[in-house]
């Protein structure tokens, strides 16, 4: 089975603070994304990476940045936390051309 | 813009019942379309996926149908159970030069004894 781990399930942080979360995928997945799932909005997509050391933004990239040095491993980064940024964090893994699959989600909590 | 979107926010059905949860897109180059399903305190999951050159797909109980005509994308499930209880998303591909997934707001499905 596929596995994508978040390394958090849950996450209080202050406003200002430097955020990381991380990802994890076991199956070799090229494509990586993070999403931010709020309510009433769907996911959105916040970035996504289709090899190493390779990103694109997604579609609400503001705030957020990411890191790809390993196939595996894709991280996202919050530069300055904002409250604004409280939310459910998704990360995802894929094969070209097929479905997504999702890590459980991390819930940060910006005070 | 143009957006994945859902025809109603929230489904009540009755077990044993059918449901049926509608999705609308507008950009008529999307080629890949996935639904997932979404329990309380969990990352969403697969559920099945169709390509733009088909327009029905079945499952285990549950078949996702395309029209492209009208941009137009249901999910059906039968004899809908308990466990079926869940958000449910669309996503589309919007070209395959991208590769990446938007999804819909999602749909609530309730299902009452």
């Amino acid at each position: 089975d596929v596995k994508v781990t978040q390394s958090s399930r849950y996450l209080v942080k202050r406003t200002g603070e430097k955020v990381f979360l991380e990802c994890v995928q076991d199956m070799d997945h090229e494509n990586m994304f993070w999403y931010r799932q709020d309510p009433g909005l769907g996911l959105r997509l916040i970035y996504f990476s289709y090899d190493v050391k390779m990103k694109e933004k997604g579609d609400i990239p503001e705030g957020y940045s990411v890191s790809r040095e390993k196939k595996e491993r894709f991280s996202l980064i919050l530069e300055s936390a904002s409250t604004n940024q409280t939310s459910m964090y998704l990360c995802a893994s894929r094969l070209m051309s097929t479905e997504a699959f999702f890590g459980q989600g991390t819930r940060l909590t910006v005070v | 813009g143009e957006s994945v979107g859902l025809h109603l926010p929230t489904l009540s059905v009755q077990e044993g019942d059918n449901s049926i949860i509608n999705c609308a897109y507008s950009n008529s180059a999307s080629d890949y379309f996935i639904w997932y399903k979404q329990e309380s305190g969990k990352g969403p999951q697969f559920i099945i996926d169709i390509r733009s050159n088909m327009d029905k797909r079945q499952g285990q109980r549950v078949t996702v149908l395309l029209n492209k005509t009208v941009k137009h994308l249901s999910l059906q499930i039968a004899a809908t159970q308990p466990g079926d209880s869940a958000v449910y998303f669309c996503a589309e591909r919007r070209s395959y030069n991208t590769d990446k997934l938007i999804f819909g707001t999602g749909t609530r499905l309730q299902v009452f004894p």
